[in-house]
Order: structure tokens, then C-alpha cells, then sequence
């Protein structure tokens, strides 16, 4: 079955310094990948997606992706956080049935000044 | 445009009560999808309407069930709660229900069980 798996619950970072998060994933074919971000109160916002083509995805908000097969993830970077970037931000992956949609238990991202 | 939008925000019974949350759904958008978010985890999928449909279900018993209307609005209904049911019920949107559509998401219901 397919899953997703985000390491990190909670990241600090300083504002103004890159930020990673880790995704990584299982599923048999070739994935429909997704990061959402969900700020409090707030519903998820879809920051970027991967469906084939260029391994290195641009999103919204100065945030990028990249889709590695060999090693199974899908990576989210900003090359620097700004402090309205603490939210929670949530990995997915398309079943493939194409109507379910799974997410990661989402990795919390604290800024600090 | 309107977006998608949920009502109510908040939401308190107590066990064995019955639940109906409700979602418009953003304008021209046919296909609606269900989740379920427990405090500290990313969204479960509960079900999916496309066109009045049910289109797909996820590992959710018979007592949560929807519907979808001819304006594609939707609701939610879920029998005999129990305290497990306490999470936030998000509701998105897409275009249509093929592959790779992009959701928009609600809001969101906050529904505590006690």
C-alpha cells in the first residue's frame, strides 16, 4: 500500500536560513507527489506538485521540490525562511485510483528570529 | 470566486449523538473529498462525491456517509459518535476527479466528541 513518511515532527529554524524537509515515500509506479501547507485554523494550501518530467519542482512561496526515485523521496527547500513560513507542512502521494489522496503525519516548522 | 467553505467551524456533542457537517464547494468545481485530521496527524481520506456519486471510500466504517447535491455542495453525516470522532473534518474541492487534481481545501469543521 502506498504511504508516506515524513522523519522530522517538529524543524526550528533561524529566519532567513535554508530549510529542509524530508519526504520519502512507497509506491509501486511512477508517483503523483505533493506538498500542502496548513497554517493554524486554516485548511492546506497546495505548495507545489510532481507528476513527471523535471525532477526539480518550483512552487508557490519561494519554496522547491525534488523528486528522487533511487532514494524514494520528494524533499520540499526554501533557500531562506521568512517567519510567516511556521505552519505545518504535509507530504502526499496519489493512490492510484487517482480520488485518494495520502498524507504524511506532517512536520511542524517553527522560525525563530 | 468564492473558495470552498465549511460550516459549522466548531462543532460539540457528546457520545451516541448524530453529526452533519456541510461544505460548498468552490464554483465550477464538480468533485468533493473528505478528510478526516486527528489532532498531531495529516488528513485521512473518509470518501469522495463526483457528480452526486460516491467515487471512492477510505478505511472508514458505514456510519460516517455523504452526500452531494446537484450544485455539488456536500455533506458529511456521522451516526452514533463516539469519542474517537473528535478531529478536524476538512473538506476540498477539485476541478474534477481525475488523476492529479488539484484540492482546495476548507477551513475545516472542529468536531469534539464527549
Amino acid at each position: 500500500a502506498q504511504s508516506v513518511t515524513q522523519p522530522d515532527i517538529h524543524i526550528t529554524v533561524s529566519e532567513g536560513a535554508s530549510l529542509e524537509l524530508r519526504c520519502n515515500y512507497s509506491y509501486g509506479a511512477t508517483p503523483y507527489l505533493f506538498w500542502y501547507v496548513q497554517s493554524p485554523g486554516q485548511g492546506l494550501q497546495l505548495l507545489l506538485k510532481y507528476f513527471s518530467g523535471d525532477t526539480l519542482v518550483q512552487g508557490i512561496k519561494g519554496f522547491e521540490a525534488e523528486f528522487k526515485r533511487s532514494q524514494s523521496s520528494f524533499n520540499l527547500r526554501k533557500p531562506s525562511v521568512h517567519w510567516s513560513d511556521a505552519a505545518e507542512y504535509f507530504c502526499a502521494v496519489e493512490d492510484t485510483g487517482g480520488f485518494k489522496t495520502i498524507f504524511g503525519a506532517g512536520t511542524r516548522l517553527f522560525v525563530k528570529a | 470566486e468564492t473558495g470552498v467553505t465549511q460550516s459549522p467551524t466548531h462543532l460539540i456533542k457528546t457520545r451516541g449523538q448524530q453529526v452533519t457537517l456541510r461544505c460548498s464547494s468552490q464554483s465550477g468545481h464538480n468533485t468533493v473529498s473528505w478528510y478526516q485530521q486527528a489532532l498531531g496527524q495529516g488528513p485521512q481520506f473518509i470518501f469522495q462525491y463526483y457528480r452526486e456519486e460516491e467515487n471512492g471510500r477510505g478505511n472508514f466504517p458505514p456510519r460516517f456517509s455523504g452526500l452531494q447535491f446537484p450544485n455539488y455542495s456536500s455533506e458529511l453525516n456521522v451516526n452514533a459518535l463516539e469519542l474517537d470522532d473528535s478531529a478536524l473534518y476538512l473538506c476540498a474541492s477539485s476541478l474534477d476527479s481525475g488523476v492529479g487534481e488539484k484540492l482546495f481545501f476548507g477551513s475545516g469543521t472542529q468536531l469534539s466528541v464527549l
